[in-house]
């Protein structure tokens, strides 16, 4: 099966200026998420969705950032204005469920790489 | 407060050396965990579960709710185990979600 896709593989930007990162899952999986990951920590969830609804956004900074899932199927990420802390790495990951009680584990994209100078 | 913690950021061992990479958590419902790994410039991938009691590259990971523990094994290095491995819970808000440790780096020397 064709893997979680991520675009951009890198972006350097001025803090202040918008960035916007995509992702179009594994085909099939209903559930979607966007992590942070700062160098030397581990991966920090932003948001959740289930098809085109936000199960979990509790540890997005919504002044700054936002994210959609249109139809239920690909994903954008969007930050206005970035602040140098922004700079990270950008996963994006989706999953398949056996039901409502298993979670099988996540297939991860390879990433945006995000510099904020 | 509900958390992973990988007590180590680095280890090292030699090669044919066994190795054990803790994972400490703090749950109060039933957890899920987990195990990931990335190797140099490659994505984050799933290495093992625990629903699944599963040896995959060798590797094991034995869930222990008296120590609240899931630390993973394997009797004899290799240097291409070398990589971030991190420990994750799931069922922290939802069936679906999953929290990470901050990852030990695992380095095998020849």
């Amino acid at each position: 099966e064709a893997g979680v896709a991520q675009s951009p593989r890198y972006k350097i930007i001025e803090k202040r200026q918008s960035v916007a990162f995509w992702c179009n899952p594994i085909s099939g999986h209903a559930t979607l998420y966007w992590y942070q990951q700062i160098l030397g920590q581990g991966p920090k969830l932003l948001i959740q969705f289930q098809n085109n609804g936000v199960v979990d956004d509790s540890q997005l900074p919504k002044d700054r950032f936002s994210a959609e899932r249109l139809k239920g199927v690909d994903s954008t990420l969007k930050i206005q204005p970035a602040k140098l802390e922004d700079s990270a790495v950008y996963l994006c990951a989706s999953s398949s469920t056996g039901g409502a009680s298993r979670n099988y584990g996540y297939t991860f994209g390879s990433g945006t790489r995000l510099t904020v100078v | 407060a509900q958390r992973v913690t990988q007590p180590e950021k680095l280890l090292s061992v030699f090669k044919g050396a066994p190795v054990e990479l803790k994972c400490n958590y703090s749950y109060s419902g039933s957890p899920e965990l987990f195990w990931y790994v990335q190797y140099s410039r490659q994505r984050l991938q799933l290495l093992l579960r625990h629903i699944s009691r599963e040896s995959i590259k060798g590797f094991t990971a034995d869930l222990n709710k008296g120590e609240t523990s899931f630390h993973l094994k394997k009797p004899f290095a290799q240097e291409e185990d070398s990589a971030m491995y991190y420990c994750a819970l799931s069922g922290w808000k939802n069936n679906n979600d999953m929290r990470f440790g901050a990852g030990t780096r695992l380095t095998v020397k020849p």
